[in-house]
């Protein structure tokens, strides 16, 4: 399977605590992008990074890539209450034409 | 924009009866995608459709499942006959052409077969 593997499936954090979730791929891709998915809800873009990018910011979120190992993170800083959700990872993978593939997810739970 | 809509947002139900899923893209988006999610096997593509002409359906389950897309803004996902197992909530996401390809869904349908 091209899938992503996220890790960890599960993260329970406080408040204010930074949150890091891992994504593993197995192709080349061109891009790798993570999505929120709330309960009940369907999955919203959170941010992309290229294939020849290392780090991208935006807003608390922080997402790095290492195309070497095949492996991204994104880092959610001073957590709240409202990020509670999981996490996706999706990758463009360079020979799919216009698939996406989705990993596992990770389930974020944030206490108040 | 409204977003990708989804209709019904809840269906249940009995085994063996059809069932058609309906979703509306983005306007001017080229490309729409069938999702189904469960616990057991996560977020899978069943299908996808560019300007209106499926082009992969290699993930659709079984000759039960059929997605047609009469046009550019409307595209439907129909069971027959529906089994339990079929469980799931069915994502309808859109794209434009071009670009990062960035998904957007919709609110997703919740089946439930009894």
């Amino acid at each position: 399977s091209q899938q992503g593997e996220e890790d960890p499936q599960a993260l329970s954090i406080q408040e204010g605590e930074n949150a890091t979730m891992n994504c593993s791929y197995k192709t080349s891709i061109n891009n790798l992008q993570w999505y929120r998915q709330n309960s009940g809800r369907g999955l919203v873009h959170l941010i992309l990074i290229r294939s020849n990018e290392r780090e991208k910011h935006s807003g608390r979120l922080r997402v790095t890539l290492d195309t070497s190992k095949k492996s991204s993170s994104l880092l959610i800083t001073a957590s709240r209450a409202a990020d509670t959700a999981s996490y996706f990872c999706a990758t463009d993978a360079s020979n799919t034409g216009n698939q996406f593939y989705f990993g596992t997810g990770t389930s974020l739970t944030v206490i108040p | 924009d409204a977003g990708v809509i989804q209709s019904p947002r809840h269906e249940v139900t009995e085994m063996g009866q059809e069932v058609t899923l309906r979703c509306k893209p983005i306007s001017g988006h080229d490309y729409l995608f069938w999702y189904r999610q469960t616990m057991m096997r996560g977020l899978e593509l069943l299908i996808y459709f560019n300007n209106n002409v499926p082009i992969d359906d290699s993930g659709m389950p079984e000759d039960r499942f059929s997605a047609k897309m009469p046009n550019a803004s409307f595209s439907t996902l129909k069971i027959q006959p529906s089994e339990p197992r079929d469980s799931a909530v069915y994502f309808c996401a859109s794209r434009p052409a071009g670009g990062p390809k960035t998904q957007y869904f919709g609110p997703g349908t919740r089946l439930l077969v009894l």
